[in-house]
């Protein structure tokens, strides 16, 4: 099993709402990414668990939470979001987290914000 | 802090002609990664380059990375309609363990 999934597939919420991003993968990948990507933009990353732990957070608004239960689930918890968070969220795995690995990426969520 | 950047942005081309992308680092990278991602679809890993004046080929595809490991291509020969995407190059710098996405080349191929 060489995939990445993410649930849903579309998202839309009100700034007041709670909503989780879900992703899985079974390839045995100990990191997992979250990216948000803009219309005709490049990825952009947002954080990066490592065996688990949190190893990058790249100073992202406290309205987006990550957690990872286990290494093959990683979510997205998103509260009070603003619509310029209106956005694709790629989720992203690679074997051990080093920026030499290959990442695999989800097929994403795609947001909106009303 | 890095900066990854590609020219061109946009790349029209004549299916059946040849074209390359280029990627440009401000500052020497120890790897250099390619994806492609289709109209609509995620991001996919084409290769990856370490060495300096690496080449390495896929079919009709070629990349490269260049001696000082500051800037590397894709070279794209006898363009086909299935080529048509955002094609990415994504480095990593000698400091920090993250990938610096560059700003992408959208291709659309003309039949």
């Amino acid at each position: 099993d060489t995939e990445v999934t993410q649930t849903p597939k579309h998202l839309v919420m009100g700034m007041t709402n709670k909503k989780s991003l879900k992703c899985e993968q079974h390839m045995g990948h100990r990191a997992m990414y979250w990216y948000k990507q803009k219309a005709k933009k490049p990825p952009e990353l947002m954080f990066v668990y490592s065996y688990e732990k949190l190893s990058i957070n790249e100073s992202v608004p406290s309205r987006f939470s990550p957690e990872c239960p286990n290494s093959s689930l990683l979510n997205l918890h998103l509260h009070a979001l603003q619509p310029e968070d209106s956005a694709l969220y790629l989720c992203a795995s690679s074997l051990t987290g080093t920026a030499r690995d290959e990442q695999f990426f989800g097929p994403g969520t795609r947001l909106t914000v009303l | 802090g890095q900066q990854v950047m590609q020219i061109p942005q946009y790349q029209h081309v004549q299916e059946g002609e040849d074209f390359t992308t280029y990627c440009n680092s401000s500052t020497t990278l120890s790897n250099i990664q390619w994806y492609k991602q289709r109209p609509g679809g995620h991001p996919v890993f084409l290769i990856q380059l370490v060495k300096s004046g690496e080449v390495k080929k896929q079919k009709r595809l070629t990349f490269q990375f260049g001696e000082a490991k500051k800037n590397s291509s894709l070279h794209i020969t006898a363009t086909q309609t299935t080529d048509v995407g955002t094609y990415f190059c994504a480095g990593k710098g000698a400091a920090g363990n993250k990938l610096t996405f560059g700003g992408g080349t959208r291709v659309l191929v003309k039949p």
